[in-house]
């Protein structure tokens, strides 16, 4: 059973565009939504997190958008570069005890 | 300073053979955790190590696998009679403690291919 749904799989995005990339959970005793960003041949690393009280973070050029009452959640990165090619992970966690990850979504950014 | 480090960071191996992949977390991280990583797929939870407590194995998926942590510090993830459905990159990693909004950090993982 998948905890945590994420869409789409792979994204192509201009430069300088939106990516947005979505997740659902199910779990309501979540509280704790993070984003990793992976590169080949690197493990993943922290880009942005949220806590299910607020329903916006930025940082930067990427912002977290929360729907509690839908489970939902996003990641919109803004003003997209080639650098931000990667593979894109969410999460859901209950207490930082175990981190549920979505499949992943590859994005690539072209010139 | 030094980050979460894994080894080997490649191990092939054949069929029923028992593999040993080892993880250092960095210094003074109590919580460690190890993930799967397949083709395709996201990073699958295997099991969660938090201080002195008793590990969550919930995630381990068979009896063939199993994890320890010695001195609260370097952590090894046993696989017995290793499957070819086991070739998966094995990815570690810790944070300062096992509350919530504590950052996970990754190692680069251990590829692992079953032949």
């Amino acid at each position: 059973q998948q905890q945590v749904k994420q869409s789409p799989q792979s994204l192509i995005v201009q430069k300088g565009g939106i990516s947005i990339i979505n997740c659902a959970y199910e779990n309501t005793a979540f509280d704790y939504f993070p984003w990793y960003q992976q590169f080949p041949g690197k493990g993943p690393a922290l880009l942005i997190a949220i806590r299910p009280d607020v329903s916006e973070k930025k940082e930067g050029r990427f912002t977290i958008s929360f729907n509690k009452s839908a489970k939902q959640f996003s990641l919109h990165i803004m003003d997209s570069q080639p650098g931000d090619s990667a593979t894109y992970f969410c999460a859901a966690s209950k207490r930082g005890n175990q981190f549920y990850f979505g499949t992943g979504t590859s994005l690539t950014v072209i010139p | 300073g030094a980050g979460v480090s894994q080894s080997p960071s490649n191990k092939v191996t054949e069929k029923g053979k028992d593999v040993e992949l080892r993880c250092d977390p960095i210094s003074g991280h109590t919580a460690l955790y190890w993930y799967r990583q397949s083709l395709g797929q996201g990073l699958e939870f295997l099991i969660y190590f938090q201080g002195n407590s008793a590990p969550d194995k919930s995630g381990l998926p068979s009896d063939r696998f199993s994890a320890e942590r010695t001195g609260g510090s370097v952590s090894t993830l046993t696989i017995q009679r290793t499957q070819q459905e086991d070739s998966a990159v094995y990815l570690c990693a810790s944070s300062l403690a096992g509350a919530t909004y504590n950052e996970q950090f990754f190692g680069p993982g251990t590829r692992l291919t079953v032949l």
